[in-house]
């Protein structure tokens, strides 16, 4: 069965600092990883990362993938309030239109 | 980026009684759309996962003559929760991939089952 891990659980941090939250999995026939951002309703698609040690970064957000230990890691330098999210990590199966395995999520909580 | 509706984003019905809710993409052809689940607080899970034309693929667990779902169209899945209970009270969120694509996620229904 498909798992997704993620920590921690939850994080609070005053505002300006930098964050690292974490995704282990373990997926049969992998083939890709992705991060979304969930406040009050539907996610919201952050990162898609397919290839190992190749960073994708969008403003101060930024992941990596490590496909041989199985993790990845979504940075976020200088937090402002509106990042105050649920971050949630996903794995996906085999290739094309192949379901999802949720991570629990962080629950990012950033303090003025 | 691809957008994707859902109707309604909330309803509020008797125990008993049927829910229907829709989910459109609006700018393109989905030929896969998956419905979660997501329970206050947790992650989501996935219930069932359909393609245009064919019966929709069940998750262990999600009872298929409950939450009944047709994909009638490349744009348009439709979950109908038969005989709500208290229980099924819960967000639901579909999203809609089109061939080899990430998936997009609609706005999500909040059904609340009195």
């Amino acid at each position: 069965e498909d798992k997704v891990v993620q920590s921690p659980l939850s994080l609070v941090v005053h505002e300006g600092d930098t964050v690292t939250l974490n995704c282990s999995y373990e997926v049969t026939n992998f083939r890709s990883l992705l991060w979304y951002k969930q406040e009050k309703k539907a996610p919201t698609f952050l990162f898609m990362l397919t290839s190992s040690g190749i960073e994708k970064k969008s403003g101060r957000l930024s992941s990596i993938l490590d496909k041989k230990e199985l993790f990845s890691i979504l940075n976020i330098t200088a937090t402002q309030t509106g990042d105050s999210a649920v971050y949630l990590c996903a794995v996906e199966a085999n290739f094309g239109n192949e379901k999802l395995t949720f991570g629990t999520g962080t629950r990012l909580t950033i303090i003025p | 980026g691809a957008v994707v509706s859902q109707h309604p984003s909330r309803v509020i019905c008797k125990s008993g009684t049927s829910v229907k809710i829709e989910c459109r993409s609006l700018d393109f052809q989905a030929t896969t759309m998956f419905w979660y689940r997501q329970f206050p607080k947790q992650s989501l899970m996935l219930m069932a996962t359909s393609n245009e034309g064919s019966k929709a693929t069940y998750e262990q667990g999600v009872e298929k003559d409950k939450f009944l779902i047709n994909h009638a169209s490349l744009t348009l899945s439709t979950l109908t929760v038969t005989s709500a209970h208290p229980e099924d009270s819960s967000f639901y969120i579909c999203s809609a991939s089109g061939s080899y694509e990430t998936q997009y996620f609609g706005p999500g229904t909040r059904l609340l089952v009195l």
